[in-house]
């Protein structure tokens, strides 16, 4: 069964620093990868997804990297800003069914 | 409406009781994905319908989880005999794909919340 693991499982930054979520996997054989968002009491937001013969996606402030051959995922947030302030979720697709960490749970200070 | 939709959005059940969830997914979506979220914890997967067809009831924890989509659209998760450990949030999303993932996204409702006491 797919393990997927996120560090830290929380973070505290000031405002406008550079952070980098990491998650990884122990199974390779994946469809893509998908970063989410989750806000309390909301649903989950898809940030980015990469397909497994990528390599990165990027998207204004958020760039995401997959490297299938160590497992391992980051995502990186240039700028922080409190509105950034939510639960991050590494999920990876294969065989009809998403394989989800337990989350990053960032708070970005004014 | 222009996402998905899950009623209701909190449910109280005294252990015991049957409950039954619903999603209505975005019009025209094909696939439609169950997942049980733990307190601080990740989704987990319960169960995938293609249009009206259940092909993986893998995750589904129990004979007492039964999950249903028979025009293809709405879908109702039911629970039989409610236990403390039901207690999560029941996330319901759906894709356009056929094949969800290979370039498609998964777009979540806001979730039930079900406490069983």
């Amino acid at each position: 069964k797919q393990e997927v693991t996120q560090i830290p499982a929380a973070l505290s930054v000031p405002e406008g620093e550079n952070l980098v979520l990491n998650c990884s996997f122990t199974d390779s054989a994946i469809y893509n990868l998908q970063w989410f968002r989750q806000d309390p009491g909301k649903g989950l937001t898809s940030l980015l997804l990469i397909q497994s013969s990528q390599r990165e996606q990027t998207s204004g402030r958020l760039n995401a990297s997959l490297d299938k051959s160590s497992g391992r995922s980051t995502l990186y947030i240039a700028a922080s800003q409190p509105g950034d302030s939510a639960t991050y979720l590494c999920a990876l697709y294969n065989f009809n069914k998403f394989y989800f960490g337990s989350g990053t749970k960032l708070n970005v200070k004014p | 409406g222009a996402g998905v939709s899950q009623s209701p959005r909190y449910k109280v059940a005294k252990r015991g009781q049957d409950v039954a969830l619903r999603c209505d997914p975005i019009s025209g979506h094909v696939s439609l994905f169950w997942y049980q979220q733990a307190l601080g914890q990740g989704p987990e997967f319960l169960t995938y319908f293609q249009n009206e067809a259940q092909l993986d009831k893998s995750g589904l924890p129990s004979d007492r989880f039964f999950a249903e989509r028979p025009e293809g659209s709405v879908s109702t998760l039911k629970i039989q005999r409610t236990q403390q450990e039901d207690s999560a949030v029941y996330l319901c999303a759906s894709s356009l794909a056929r094949l969800a993932g290979v370039g498609d996204t998964q777009y979540f409702g806001p979730g039930t919340r079900l406490t069983v006491l």
